[in-house]
C-alpha cells in the first residue's frame, strides 16, 4: 500500500500519560493535514502543514497537543496529559502542490485513539 | 459560518431503488463542495467533486447555490453502494482545509 500510513493503528493510554502519532504522507505531496474524527461526526480539521511549515491550526488544538513536521516529510502528533475526551480517530491526509485548484487530499487509515 | 448539514444518519433502501444523500452547506464564499464516501474497513476516499460534474460509479452531485444544497444521487443503487458518505466543503485558502459532514451511512438491501 503506497498510500498515506499512520502509525499506531490503535492506542489505548491511561489518562494523564502523552501518547504520540505517527503519519507518513505520499511521498511527493508537499501539503499534509490532521483531522480528529468522534463518534458519529465528521472528520474535524485540526491542523495543515506545506513542506515543514504548520500554516494552520483549529483552535480545536488545545495547548497540549502539538504537531510537527521537521523535514518536510513525516509528520508526528503528540497529546500530553491525555484526557478521556481526546479519545477519537485521528486523521492524516496528503495532498500535492496545486495551484489555484484545491487537489484531492488523500487519508490514511487513521489511528484510534482510546483514553481510559 | 461555514457548515455542512447531512440530515440523515441513516438512510435504507432496496436494491435498484433510486438514492438521494442530502447534503446543505453555509459558507458565504464562494463554495468547493465534495462527496467523500468510507467503505466498510477502508479508508475514506474522494468519491465525487462538484467542479468536475463527472458521474463517479453512477453517482451524480449538482450544486445548487440557490438552495445551498449539493444532493448525491444514484438512479439504481447497488449492494456494493453500502457505505459512510460525507459531504465536505473547502473553506478558500488555496489548500485541502475540508469542513465536513457528519454524514450518511447508506444500506442497500438485497
Amino acid at each position: 500500500d503506497t498510500g498515506v500510513s499512520q502509525n499506531p493503528r490503535h492506542k489505548i493510554t491511561k489518562r494523564g500519560q502523552n501518547v504520540t502519532f505517527r503519519c507518513d504522507p505520499i511521498s511527493e505531496h508537499n501539503r499534509l493535514y490532521w483531522y480528529r474524527q468522534t463518534l458519529g461526526q465528521g472528520p474535524e480539521f485540526l491542523t495543515y502543514f506545506q513542506n515543514e511549515a504548520q500554516l494552520e491550526k483549529s483552535r480545536l488544538l488545545s495547548d497540549r497537543f502539538s504537531a510537527e513536521r521537521p523535514k518536510g516529510s513525516f509528520s508526528t502528533l503528540e497529546i500530553q496529559r491525555t484526557e478521556q475526551g481526546d479519545s477519537a480517530m485521528y486523521l492524516c491526509a496528503s495532498s500535492p502542490p496545486g495551484g489555484t485548484m484545491n487537489t484531492e487530499a488523500f487519508f490514511g487509515q487513521g489511528t484510534r485513539l482510546t483514553v481510559v | 459560518a461555514q457548515r455542512v448539514t447531512q440530515p440523515e444518519k441513516l438512510l435504507s433502501v432496496f436494491k435498484g431503488a433510486p438514492v438521494e444523500l442530502k447534503c446543505n452547506y453555509s459558507y458565504s464564499g464562494s463554495p468547493e463542495l465534495f462527496w467523500y464516501v468510507q467503505y466498510s474497513r477502508q479508508r475514506l476516499q474522494l468519491l465525487l467533486r462538484h467542479i468536475s460534474r463527472e458521474s463517479i460509479k453512477g453517482f451524480t452531485a449538482d450544486l445548487n447555490k440557490g438552495e445551498t444544497s449539493f444532493h448525491l444521487k444514484k438512479p439504481f443503487a447497488q449492494e456494493e453502494d453500502s457505505a459512510m458518505y460525507y459531504c465536505a466543503l473547502v473553506v478558500s485558502g488555496g489548500y485541502n482545509k475540508l469542513i465536513f459532514g457528519a454524514g450518511t451511512r447508506l444500506a442497500v438491501h438485497p
